[in-house]
Order: structure tokens, then C-alpha cells, then sequence
């Protein structure tokens, strides 16, 4: 299995709206449930944003959202704030005892 | 608290081999499977291996010929011995706790140098 596409860079003004893509192949998402999304600061582990596609775990603000339409899942972030500034990933558990991750977007905040 | 804290990481030569430990705390082995997940410089997290409460073990493709994870749950830890390191192994190694086939918990990470 490749890697999942995302966009390399996305941008937004605070309390502005983003949405980042995540696109892969059918074989890519398996169950279509399991689509996860993450946080990554520099030099820092990555911080688990969003899981099953659309359920946020606790203490994650819901300002995250995340949604999938055939083989493409979206990880949106409304109210823009400079602390939104990070890495994001998505990542899908494929069926076959196998995850795949995307390429990562640099998300800014103007 | 739940947390996982790898360690083992460090400089190898090309051919050579490490094993990295990941030592879980606030949950059991036999309730959750843990990961390993590394992430060359630059780029996005590559999932490497999976061990599940049953003991039962998957490998990235590529991978699977030089990697073995391996557990010892009296010390609630996990390992992961890598052999014949290439320079493409590069990267910080990190252990995840797996629920919901996503990964809720990473540690710190373990970089992994192969170089001469």
C-alpha cells in the first residue's frame, strides 16, 4: 500500500475555516470507518486529533471535525487559532492488519 | 496515567542491529496492542508493526524480513529488534498504544541513526 495523499500546505486567518484532504485508493480504506487524524508539532510526538472518521477524543476542542466521502476523508478546522499552527496527518487501518499514513499537510495560520 | 516510554534508541552502522523497548504504564498488554511507528526526517509517520493482546504479531511488507516485535508482559513492555539496519531506517522510532485502529498514546520516540 502507498501512502495517503494530503495537500503539502494549507493556510487560514484566525477564526477562519480550513479543510485539509486525505485521498487514497479503496484498498487504502478498508473498513471506511477507521480514519484517524493527528496533530504534530515540531520535534514533538503526534497528538491523536480525530478517530472513526468523525469522533474527536476527549480534551480535543470541537473546533476539529473530520468527515469521509468515498476515498477521500477531511479534516476540518473552524475558528482558526495561532495555536492550530502544526502538521496534521491522516492515517487509515486498511482491513488487513495494516495502517497507512498520508503524506502530512503544514497547516498556517496568517 | 496511560503512557508508553520508548528507549534503546541510538547511532548503528549499516548492517547492524538495535532493539527498542517501549515500556507501557496505566494499562496492560492484554487490554491494548501497541504499535511501533517511525518517521524518517521530514517526512510522514510510516506504521512499522503491531502487537496485539493475544500475542499475535503483523509487520509492515517491507519490513518484515529484518524487524521482530516481540513483548514481556511481567514488564508490561514491548521491543522491537531491528537487524541489518539500512540508512533508510533512519528515523525516530515511536511506540503507540492502538484502540479503535487508531493510535491514542505515543511516546517521546527513539532516534534511530544508521550511518557509517
Amino acid at each position: 500500500q502507498s501512502a495517503l495523499t494530503q495537500p503539502p500546505s494549507a493556510a487560514g486567518s484566525p477564526g477562519q475555516s480550513v479543510t485539509i484532504s486525505c485521498t487514497g485508493a479503496s484498498s487504502d480504506f478498508g473498513d471506511k470507518k477507521y480514519v484517524s487524524w493527528y496533530q504534530q508539532y515540531p520535534g514533538k510526538a503526534p497528538k491523536l486529533m480525530i478517530y472513526e472518521v468523525n469522533k474527536r477524543p476527549s480534551g480535543v476542542p470541537d473546533r476539529f471535525s473530520g468527515s469521509k466521502s468515498d476515498n477521500t476523508a477531511s479534516l476540518t478546522v473552524s475558528g482558526l487559532q495561532a495555536e492550530d499552527e502544526a502538521d496534521y496527518y491522516c492515517s487509515s487501518y486498511t482491513g488487513n492488519d495494516f495502517w497507512v499514513f498520508g503524506g502530512g499537510t503544514k497547516l498556517t495560520v496568517l | 496515567e496511560v503512557q508508553v516510554v520508548e528507549s534503546g534508541g541510538g547511532l548503528v552502522q549499516p548492517g547492524g542491529s538495535l532493539r527498542l523497548s517501549c515500556a507501557a504504564s496505566g494499562f496492560t498488554l492484554t487490554d491494548n496492542y501497541i504499535n511501533w511507528v517511525r518517521q524518517a526526517p521530514g517526512k510522514g509517520p510510516e506504521w512499522v508493526s503491531v502487537i496485539y493482546t493475544t500475542g499475535t504479531t503483523y509487520y509492515a511488507d517491507s519490513l518484515r524480513d529484518r524487524f521482530t516485535i516481540s513483548r514481556d508482559k511481567s514488564k508490561n513492555t514491548v521491543f522491537l529488534q531491528m537487524n541489518r539496519l539500512r540508512v533508510e531506517d533512519t528515523a525516530v522510532y515511536y511506540c503507540a498504544r492502538g484502540v479503535n485502529r487508531a493510535f491514542d498514546t505515543w511516546g517521546q520516540g527513539a532516534l534511530v541513526t544508521v550511518s557509517s
